[in-house]
């Protein structure tokens, strides 16, 4: 069965502090899509990042990176130098790839809080 | 810029009352999904819907129903509002095999 965990429920930093975020999967196809997804207070879940299960390089945009290991099945998420504006509660999230004609479910994770103290 | 607009941020009931929770997209796409989420719990699946017309139960779809006449909205309904379906709920859309999400802002029903 699909499942993702976050093991850390809140986190609180001190601005310009780096952060990880930890991310572990568990499922039993090959093909398979992580994601990371913000939500802000104003409520909105914000999509970040996607990544397929062939793809293990890591990703870098600007100020956030992600660590795909499938050997660990871990998709972390780093935040250097945070702001307060990256106070928000992140959700990781795996989807089974069934092909172009069904539904591929989104199982997300159970969040972690963020919180950046200025 | 692409949206997802649910028609309330905030909404109270009585139990026992019918509910309409209203979700339209302005993207054309196919997918759409009503998901609630709850503290520890993330988000959790009620239905989707992959075209109109067409709608499927997801992880948790009892006392909810769901109505997609047109592409562009996709309606939860709680046939007999009751306390424990007090929370956030989260409509989605997305094309097919695109698997980045559009959320709404969400609707956080109380249910007194």
């Amino acid at each position: 069965a699909q499942k993702v965990t976050q093991a850390q429920t809140e986190i609180s930093v001190v601005e310009k502090e780096d952060v990880t975020l930890d991310c572990v999967y568990e499922t039993r196809d090959t093909t398979y899509y992580l994601f990371w997804y913000k939500q802000p207070p104003s409520g909105e879940l914000v999509f970040l990042i996607r990544r397929n299960s062939f793809d293990e390089q890591n990703e870098i945009s600007g100020r956030y990176s992600w660590n795909f290991q499938k050997s660990t099945s871990s998709f972390n998420f780093t935040i250097t130098a945070s702001q307060v504006v990256d106070s928000a509660v992140y959700f990781c999230a795996l989807s089974e790839a069934r092909g172009k004609t069904s539904y591929d479910k989104v199982i997300f994770g159970p969040g972690t809080s963020l919180s950046v103290i200025p | 810029d692409v949206k997802v607009t649910q028609s309330s941020r905030y909404l109270v009931k009585r139990t026992g009352e019918k509910v309409f929770l209203e979700c339209v997209q302005d993207m054309d796409h196919e997918n759409m999904f009503w998901y609630r989420q709850d503290p520890g719990l993330g988000l959790r699946l009620i239905y989707f819907s992959y075209d109109v017309k067409m709608k499927e139960k997801g992880d948790i779809p009892e006392g909810y129903s769901v109505s997609r006449e047109k592409k562009e909205r996709f309606s939860l309904i709680l046939e007999s509002a009751s306390t424990n379906q007090t929370s956030m709920y989260l409509c989605a859309s997305s094309l097919p095999s695109d698997y980045g999400y559009t959320f709404g802002s969400g609707t956080r029903l109380t249910v007194v």
